[in-house]
């Protein structure tokens, strides 16, 4: 079975940073693409990042661009989010997803999600 | 990148068939196989319905289907049923290699 837990979520002041985290089970991880997703509360989904199988290749949102680094670790089944910089905009449950290869990143499978507040 | 846009609502009775609209540009929808469908219950993570425009994951009931022409997508539930009241959003792969969301549907079934 499929499963993704995100952790690292929590409160962080305006120009904080944060680091989430999301272990992956039940798939061969280093054969997917891996991303994350965000829902700020009450609205829509709104595409973050995603990096390749490898690690070598990630694209990123605008929005995020500059601001936010995905990163995997293979061999502990891991794909990072580092948050850096964040402002009252970013606050959202980020979910992270698993994607075939070359199919788009058409996320298969979600995590539960991690929240993450940006307040002071 | 702007979102795709979707209708907020879309209502139903029981039985009958819904189509949802998703409309983007050249840049996305337009010039993309890579159209996929989600649902979302409230509280729950997204699931995904349909990808490559019209494929149905293992799974999905074929009361789900897809379609895209020129720069709208369009997912169809036929046979409308209590529990398909949810949220709907689909998604496209860009030209610059990104991903975007449309605005999203909330479907009641009346």
């Amino acid at each position: 079975e499929v499963q993704l837990l995100e952790s690292g979520g929590g409160l962080v002041q305006p120009g904080g940073s944060l680091r989430l985290s999301c272990a992956g089970s039940g798939f061969p991880f280093d054969n997917y693409v891996m991303g994350w997703v965000r829902q700020a509360p009450g609205k829509g989904l709104e595409w973050v990042s995603v990096i390749s199988a490898s690690g070598v290749l990630s694209y990123s949102a605008d929005s995020v661009k500059g601001r936010f680094i995905i990163s995997r670790d293979n061999s502990k089944n891991t794909v990072y989010l580092q948050m850096n910089s964040l402002t009252a905009e970013d606050t959202a449950l980020y979910y992270c997803a698993k994607a075939p290869q070359n199919r788009g990143w058409q996320f298969d499978y979600w995590g539960q999600g991690s929240l993450v507040t940006v307040s002071s | 990148q702007s979102a795709l846009t979707q209708p907020a609502s879309v209502s139903g009775s029981p039985g009958q068939s819904i189509t949802i609209s998703c409309t983007g540009t050249s840049s996305d929808v337009g010039s993309s196989d890579f159209v996929c469908w989600f649902q979302q219950h409230p509280g729950k993570a997204p699931q995904l319905i349909i990808y490559d425009v019209s494929e149905r994951p293992s799974g999905v009931s074929n009361r789900f289907s897809g379609s895209k022409s020129g720069n709208t997508a369009s997912l169809t539930i036929s046979g409308l049923q209590a529990e398909d009241e949810a949220d709907y959003y689909c998604s496209s792969y860009t030209t610059s290699n990104t991903r975007v969301f449309g605005t999203g549907t909330e479907v009641t079934v009346l």
